[in-house]
């Protein structure tokens, strides 16, 4: 079962900054939280992941709140290509069979 | 460096026939994991292999069944298909180490339908 929740669904004006939170209220001390999205009928694509500190990469960011119940996906500048089901995943450290469990997602459309 | 492949990108089968789906893996990665994703969820994790043993297993029956190859390539295999097989089949592939994180890429799927 899915360890995370997300809203179901957001909107988001081009070039605006799109904040895509999600609550994982019961993640252990070695959790990571994983970031995906996949836009559609295509494979999901990989953003950004991140344990206790705020990560960013060139295509996002990631805020992670200090007690580590909570984090929130930035795109800083949304478009029309960012229009997908973004999925948060939070997954232990290594262990044998290691597996993304994913949830349903929230799917974020970008609007002109 | 090449990203995850699949083939074919899709296929039909009647109820009761055999399909064999294929993955290359990122180059470096020797970790293979696959999904199953229907229409309108999410991906559900079926096995993963690892230097070409099976390295854990989700809820699915003995007639999924997959292999995975020196080169790291991988099979997964479905014997008497039904109707409910019918979905997106994915692989991901990752850089198992013996601690830390590894992420997985994905592959862009074969799409299954059953008839």
């Amino acid at each position: 079962d899915a360890k995370t929740t997300q809203p179901t669904s957001m909107d988001c004006a081009e070039g605006r900054a799109a904040n895509l939170p999600c609550n994982h209220s019961t993640i252990s001390g070695n959790e990571y939280v994983y970031w995906y999205r996949q836009i559609h009928s295509q494979g999901p694509q990989y953003i950004i992941h991140g344990l206790k500190n705020n990560e960013t990469n060139e295509m996002a960011s990631l805020i992670i709140t200090e007690d580590r119940k909570s984090s929130t996906l930035i795109l800083p500048h949304a478009t029309l290509r960012d229009t997908a089901v973004y999925y948060c995943i939070v997954r232990p450290t290594y262990v044998r069979g290691n597996k993304l469990v994913f949830g349903a997602g929230t799917i974020l459309r970008v609007k002109s | 460096e090449t990203g995850v492949t699949q083939s074919p990108t899709h296929l039909i089968k009647t109820r009761g026939q055999q399909v064999t789906l294929r993955c290359s893996s990122q180059s470096g990665h020797n970790t293979v994991s696959w999904y199953q994703q229907a229409l309108g969820q999410g991906p559900q994790f079926i096995f993963q292999y690892y230097r070409e043993e099976e390295n854990g297993r989700g809820n699915f029956p003995p007639r999924f069944s997959g292999l995975q190859f020196p080169n790291y390539s991988s099979e997964l295999n479905v014997n008497a298909l039904e109707l409910d097989d019918s979905a997106l089949y994915l692989c991901a592939s990752s850089q198992s180490v013996l601690a830390g994180s590894e992420t997985q890429y994905f592959g862009p799927g074969t799409r299954l339908l059953v008839l």
